[in-house]
């Protein structure tokens, strides 16, 4: 079945600088790629997500990357903020099959 | 996106008992599921929410013990059964609009 890696489980950049966080998906088939922002004590909430169909999508400060071929996509924020600190997830899933397969998440720090 | 609303937010039960958790949306969704999400870990599907029909459940989570009902289209519970400090989580019930997963606030069960 599907599986996602993600990486690093933890990263800590210097507030301003960039972050960019890595997923790796197991099946050819999937075709949809969402990434989740969990703050301490609150839902996951969609930041942007990408179909397969889309080299790159940016939305202000983040962007996301698919390299199909490769089977991975990455998370990019730049100029980073303190209220970017948080716990990013990393999702994948294919046409016709809902059920999203999750990343193991990244501890997001910024330090001041 | 659809407004979740999830009830209780938070509670501390006895192991033995049941709690039954709330799931109200503020349109009609076909698709709607249950997630647990451990400690610092991340999501784990517990089961589909079928309108009209039991749910369907994932590998290593069954009926007996999470008991899920789905009378309309807006609304959804599901029960944590005969509780050990194991089933200590926080649980996320999530819909589908569309392609896109979002999620209600959550309830962090704490059992004694």
């Amino acid at each position: 079945g599907e599986n996602v890696e993600q990486h690093p489980s933890t990263l800590s950049v210097q507030e301003g600088d960039s972050a960019v966080i890595k997923c790796t998906y197991s099946d050819s088939a999937s075709n949809y790629f969402p990434w989740y922002k969990q703050e301490l004590g609150k839902r996951p909430q969609l930041i942007i997500d990408i179909r397969s169909n889309v080299g790159e999508k940016k939305d202000q400060r983040i962007a996301v990357t698919l390299n199909k071929t490769a089977k991975h996509f990455s998370l990019h924020i730049t100029e980073t903020q303190p209220e970017d600190s948080a716990v990013y997830f990393c999702a994948a899933s294919n046409e016709g099959n809902y059920q999203l397969i999750w990343g193991a998440g990244t501890k997001l720090i910024i330090k001041p | 996106s659809a407004v979740i609303s999830q009830k209780p937010s938070r509670d501390i039960c006895q192991r033995g008992t049941s709690l039954t958790i709330q799931c109200q949306v503020d349109s009609q969704v076909t698709m709607m599921f249950w997630y647990r999400q451990q400690p610092g870990q991340s999501l784990t599907l517990i089961a589909t929410a079928n309108q009209g029909s039991e749910a369907t459940y994932e590998s290593g989570f069954v009926i007996d013990k999470f008991p899920i009902s789905r009378p309309n289209l807006t609304f959804s519970t599901l029960t944590v059964s005969n509780m050990s400090p194991e089933d200590s989580s926080i649980y996320l019930c999530s819909v589908l609009q569309g392609e896109k997963l979002f999620f209600g606030s959550g309830t962090q069960l704490s059992v004694l």
